[in-house]
């Protein structure tokens, strides 16, 4: 069964640096997201993406954050410059364009910021 | 705005007892998808059903029911004879259907979780 994964699993980074996760979704999914969660909270929807475009993106999602889909296959979130409370798992998903619109939400990757 | 509400935050219950997990949602929309999650202790996110706001009908999968009511819009989920495997964060969720818009979004707006603890 096609899913979503998610490099790397775990990542820590010292604040101010750079990250960059990396989500592979369904290969025929045209619908991408990224969601946070912070340890013991709600998870939280930060952007979505569509035909190469955000299509929308929370107050969560601000300056530091960007998406790209580089090559038709990767999408990555990229933190620019991390503060402690960027601490948190973040979960990819994709959906296709059927009208199931459920999302296939990846196995998350867990960012310590120190 | 949408919103989801689960008010129970943490259950306990014994092996073989049924428990009945609340959300309660709020929306304009007339269309709308709605969504139950599980999360494990190791941390990913498993979904267990969708509903649309179109069928009000109750399922059953297994031990697991969910009755939907849109008149007092609640989307309640029952795990019955529950078992220690059922120990989880259980998410609601809540989709708009964005119709002719250029760029459609189906965000989920999730709930703050119930914590269930099945004890042996």
């Amino acid at each position: 069964e096609p899913e979503v994964t998610q490099t790397p699993s775990h990542q820590v980074t010292q604040m101010g640096q750079e990250v960059i996760l990396r989500c592979v979704p369904i290969s025929n999914h045209l619908y991408f997201y990224w969601y946070r969660q912070i340890l013991g909270q709600k998870v939280e929807f930060l952007v979505s993406f569509y035909n190469n475009e955000i299509s929308e993106k929370s107050e969560i999602f601000d300056d530091q954050f960007s998406v790209e889909r580089p090559d038709g296959s990767n999408f990555t979130l990229k933190i620019r410059s991390t503060k402690l409370e960027d601490s948190a798992m973040y979960f990819c998903a994709s959906s296709d364009r059927g009208e199931t619109y459920e999302q296939y939400f990846g196995p998350g990757t867990r960012l310590t910021v120190t | 705005a949408q919103k989801v509400t689960q008010a129970q935050t943490e259950i306990s219950v014994v092996e073989k007892e049924d428990v009945t997990l609340d959300c309660v949602y709020e929306t304009r929309d007339t269309t709308y998808y709605l969504f139950w999650y599980k999360q494990p202790p190791s941390g990913e996110l498993v979904f267990l059903i969708r509903r649309n706001s179109f069928d009000e009908q109750n399922e059953i999968s297994g031990r697991y029911s969910w009755n939907f009511q849109k008149s007092t819009s609640s989307f309640n989920f029952t795990i019955t004879a529950s078992q220690v495997v059922d120990s989880a964060v259980y998410f609601c969720a809540l989709s708009e259907v964005m119709i002719m818009v250029v760029r459609p979004t189906n965000k989920l707006i999730f709930g703050t979780g119930t914590l269930l603890a099945v004890q042996p």
